[in-house]
């Protein structure tokens, strides 16, 4: 398995426009979850979704980000208009089910965007 | 509030001694916890959990202690090396929560040959 995908890798992009973030979970996974790291706050759970539908989105930061899974393998973070403040890491996971222990997450290598 | 404190954001060891990493928590219904490591440009990755049941699980090299009542958690891995380098997490779940996890902040480990 090629494991969970994100695009791009990097993101360099001016205040104000539009950013897309990409996910693709690995096959059979029915739980995907968006984490934000920075420096400060490390790995913060934005959102997470579980056979496609959002479960719990208390984690978004704003209005401006939202989130989507119009499919069970695929997933998009969109940040409009983004900020300067919003500069992070931002990774995707996904585990077999949601709310079960010693379901373990796993993570793609992650997003780094940079809002100039 | 953070719920899950790493208080060390690095920290550096000799090959061959032991490494330890601190982990605190406020959340008296976390009952599950975890650590994950994570390499540069790449995703974190599961390495080693512990149950409130247990106050001790060992794999190879690592081992996780947990005190319940100090909400105390440490990961130690003996003899470190210096593929360990990495940033490690602690996470939390409960509350019937599963794998909704909180993590903390990181601590960056260097082992230096």
């Amino acid at each position: 398995d090629a494991g969970v995908i994100q695009s791009p890798r990097h993101e360099v992009t001016e205040m104000g426009q539009e950013v897309t973030l990409r996910c693709k979970p690995i096959s059979g996974h029915n739980s995907l979850f968006w984490y934000r790291q920075t420096m400060m706050r490390g790995l913060e759970l934005l959102i997470y979704f579980n056979n496609n539908v959002p479960i719990d989105d208390s984690g978004m930061p704003e209005d401006r980000f939202s989130a989507k899974m119009p499919n069970a393998s695929f997933s998009t973070l969109k940040i409009q208009p983004s900020e300067p403040r919003d500069s992070a890491v931002y990774f995707c996971a996904s585990s077999r089910q949601v709310g079960v222990l010693n379901e373990k997450l796993f993570f793609g290598s992650g997003t780094q965007l940079s809002v100039l | 509030d953070q719920q899950v404190k790493q208080n060390s954001p690095s920290l550096s060891v000799q090959e061959g001694r032991i490494s330890i990493l601190n982990c605190d928590y406020t959340n008296s219904m976390f009952d599950y916890f975890l650590w994950y490591k994570k390499y540069p440009a790449e995703g974190p990755t599961f390495l080693i959990s512990i149950s409130s049941i247990k106050d001790k699980n060992e794999d190879g090299r690592f081992t996780v202690f947990l005190n319940k009542s100090a909400k105390h958690l440490s990961l130690h891995i003996v003899p470190s090396q210096p593929g360990d380098s990495a940033v490690y997490f602690c996470a939390a779940s409960g509350n019937n929560a599963g794998n909704m996890l909180t993590f903390g902040g990181g601590t960056r480990l260097m082992v230096k040959p």
